[in-house]
């Protein structure tokens, strides 16, 4: 089955504490991107990434660090969570680019206290 | 960058009307323009979506009108039922290799 998985769909850490969360897809899909989603402020995109070794920055880049070392894997690392950071956490990804549909992952809840 | 904005936020209707959601943006060279819909708890997922060589895009009860001079694009759903309530998100790609969202309508159908 297609699809986009992230681990773990819910997190409750401190302030500091260093986080990973992983993001894999199975459909050989290039273009992966993280967003973040808060309450009216819609879905905003952190980082992105083309291709293997490929990433750029999103809207909202300060704080993670995402690496693309497969084509499948695309984690996002907080180094120093803060509480700003509480958030809907979604992956993506695309066959190409963002001007293809994107397959979004189920989510992760993450609370920083 | 690019700058979407997305009215209105909230839209109650009754059962058989038709919704009308509305996003602006910014960035002239922008050429994709898809929309998204998020179910309570899940993820988000696409349902229509405009290429700028076309004006208007129809899947049988939605559509997605655009206008590249005055840079707005609507999503149109008529017929409305109860199980088209949910949050929906418009999204503009740039140049940068970015899609950027709007801030999300959220639709009530009441039965």
């Amino acid at each position: 089955e297609a699809q986009v998985t992230q681990n773990p769909r819910y997190l409750i850490t401190v302030t500091g504490k260093k986080l990973t969360v992983t993001c894999s897809q199975n459909m050989n899909h290039e273009y992966m991107s993280w967003y973040r989603q808060d309450p009216g402020l819609g879905l905003r995109q952190i980082y992105y990434s083309m291709n293997v070794e490929v990433t750029d920055k999103g809207d909202v880049p300060e704080g993670y660090k995402v690496s693309r070392k497969e084509k499948r894997n695309f984690p996002l690392i907080l180094e120093s969570p803060s509480p700003n950071q509480t958030s809907l956490y979604f992956c993506a990804s695309t066959d190409r680019g963002p001007t293809d549909t994107q397959y979004f992952g189920p989510g992760t809840r993450l609370t920083v206290l | 960058g690019e700058n979407v904005e997305q009215h209105p936020s909230t839209l109650s209707v009754q059962e058989g009307d038709s919704a009308v959601i509305k996003c602006t943006y910014s960035d002239s060279a922008s050429n994709y323009f898809p929309w998204y819909k998020q179910e309570l708890g899940k993820r988000p997922q696409l349902i229509i979506d405009i290429r700028s060589n076309v004006g208007e895009k129809k899947d049988q009860r939605i559509a997605v009108t655009l206008n590249k001079t005055a840079k707005h694009f609507s999503l149109h759903i008529t017929e409305t039922q109860p199980e088209d309530s949910a949050v929906y998100f418009c999204a503009v790609n740039n140049a940068g290799n970015m899609l950027t969202f709007g801030g999300g309508t959220r639709l009530m159908v009441k039965p």
